[in-house]
Formats: structure tokens, C-alpha cells, sequence
């Protein structure tokens, strides 16, 4: 079974600081990996992909993502944040064989501070 | 036009009631869910539908029985509501078998409110 994790629970920030929100994943497969983005009342937006080729992914907004297969990691990065930033990231992954079902983290809350 | 579309996007009904959330999509795919994001904001698959045909059940109560009358349809009914069925709960869909390249859209989601 699939399972991801992420590190951070609640992050607070300043803004124009540096982020970084960690995310794991088991699976013995291949997967597709996402990141999504919930601001506050809102849906789930997709913030970035990675399928498969570079590594390193980038998505809206300034976000990047890179995929290191051997630490089964997809971490979530942005060089700068700033006040609208402010929402709740999840990590995802779906298996890319067999019947797919969408596995959440459970989500990483960031507050930034302007 | 919307990919996922849901209704009610806010159903408050009362404890013992039935009710019934809608979700309908686009976009050609074959696979449709049904996710519950609790208080806690975690997301936990419910219910998947292949093809019309059910996939996933997650250990989710028999008060919630889902209907798929046709691919593009995935519709949630739940009977004698609980305060603990209050959450957000999202449908989504994605297309099986596209070599690897698979993604979920999800709709706006509907927060269910039982008092």
C-alpha cells in the first residue's frame, strides 16, 4: 500500500524567507507525485507535477519540487514567500499502474507573517 | 466550464436526515472518487468507481452508498446523517491507463454541516 508523509505540520514564515516542505512516500512502483495547494475556504488547486524525465519540476506561483528517487522524496520549495502564500500544502501520490487511487500527506499548514 | 463540478457546494441539514451530493465531470475519464477532508484538513479516500463499476471502499460506513449511473456521474448519498459526517468532502477523477501519466482533478468540493 501507498503512503506519504510530510514532516512539517505547521509552518510559519516571514515574508521573503526561503521555504522548504519536506514529503515522503512509500511505494514500490512507479508514481506520478503532486503537490496541492488549499487556501483557506477554498479547493484543492494543483501547484505542481512530476511524471517522469527532469527532476526537478516547476510549477505556479514560483514553487519548484525535486524528485530524488533514491530517498523517495518529493520536496516542495520556493525561494521567497510572501503573505498570500498563506494556505495548507498537501503532498500527493498516485501509483501509475493498476486501479490509481490518490494518497494524501496530511497536509502542512503555512502561515506567513508579512 | 468546470472539469469537476459538485452540489451543493454547503448542505446544513439536521441529524437523522438523507441527503445526497452530486458530482459530475467532463472530461472523458473513466475513473471517478470520492475524498472526505475532515476537521483536521486530512484527505481520505472514500469510494473509487471504474467504468461505473465500484473499486475502493475504505472501510466507510454503510450509511454512505455511492452511484455511479454513468462515467461522467458520481454521486454520494447518505443516510441517517451523524454530527461526525461534517467535512469537505471533494470528487474527483482521473483517466486509467494513460502509461504513467495520471492526474486527479477535483472539484470545489462540499462542506456538509450536520447539527
Amino acid at each position: 500500500a501507498q503512503s506519504v508523509s510530510q514532516h512539517n505540520h505547521h509552518v510559519i514564515l516571514s515574508e521573503a524567507a526561503s521555504l522548504e516542505l519536506g514529503c515522503n512516500y512509500s511505494y514500490g512502483g512507479t508514481v506520478n507525485l503532486f503537490w496541492y495547494v488549499q487556501y483557506p475556504g477554498q479547493h484543492l488547486q494543483l501547484l505542481l507535477k512530476y511524471f517522469s524525465g527532469d527532476p526537478l519540476v516547476k510549477g505556479i506561483k514560483g514553487f519548484e519540487a525535486e524528485f530524488i528517487k533514491s530517498k523517495f522524496s518529493f520536496n516542495l520549495r520556493k525561494p521567497s514567500v510572501q503573505w498570500s502564500d498563506t494556505a495548507e500544502y498537501f503532498c500527493a501520490v498516485i501509483n501509475a499502474g493498476g486501479y490509481q487511487k490518490v494518497t494524501f500527506g496530511i497536509g502542512t499548514k503555512l502561515q506567513v507573517i508579512p | 466550464d468546470t472539469a469537476v463540478s459538485q452540489t451543493p457546494k454547503y448542505l446544513v441539514t439536521q441529524m437523522g436526515n438523507d441527503k445526497s451530493i452530486k458530482c459530475e465531470q467532463n472530461l472523458g475519464h473513466d475513473t471517478m472518487y470520492w475524498y472526505k477532508q475532515d476537521s483536521k484538513k486530512f484527505l481520505k479516500i472514500m469510494f473509487s468507481y471504474n467504468n461505473k463499476e465500484l473499486i475502493i471502499n475504505e472501510t466507510v460506513p454503510n450509511r454512505f452508498s455511492p452511484k455511479s449511473p454513468d462515467k461522467a456521474h458520481l454521486n454520494l448519498h447518505i443516510n441517517s446523517l451523524e454530527l461526525g459526517d461534517s467535512a469537505v468532502y471533494f470528487c474527483a477523477s482521473s483517466q486509467h491507463g494513460q502509461g504513467g501519466n495520471t492526474e486527479a482533478f477535483f472539484g470545489q468540493g462540499t462542506r456538509l454541516t450536520v447539527v
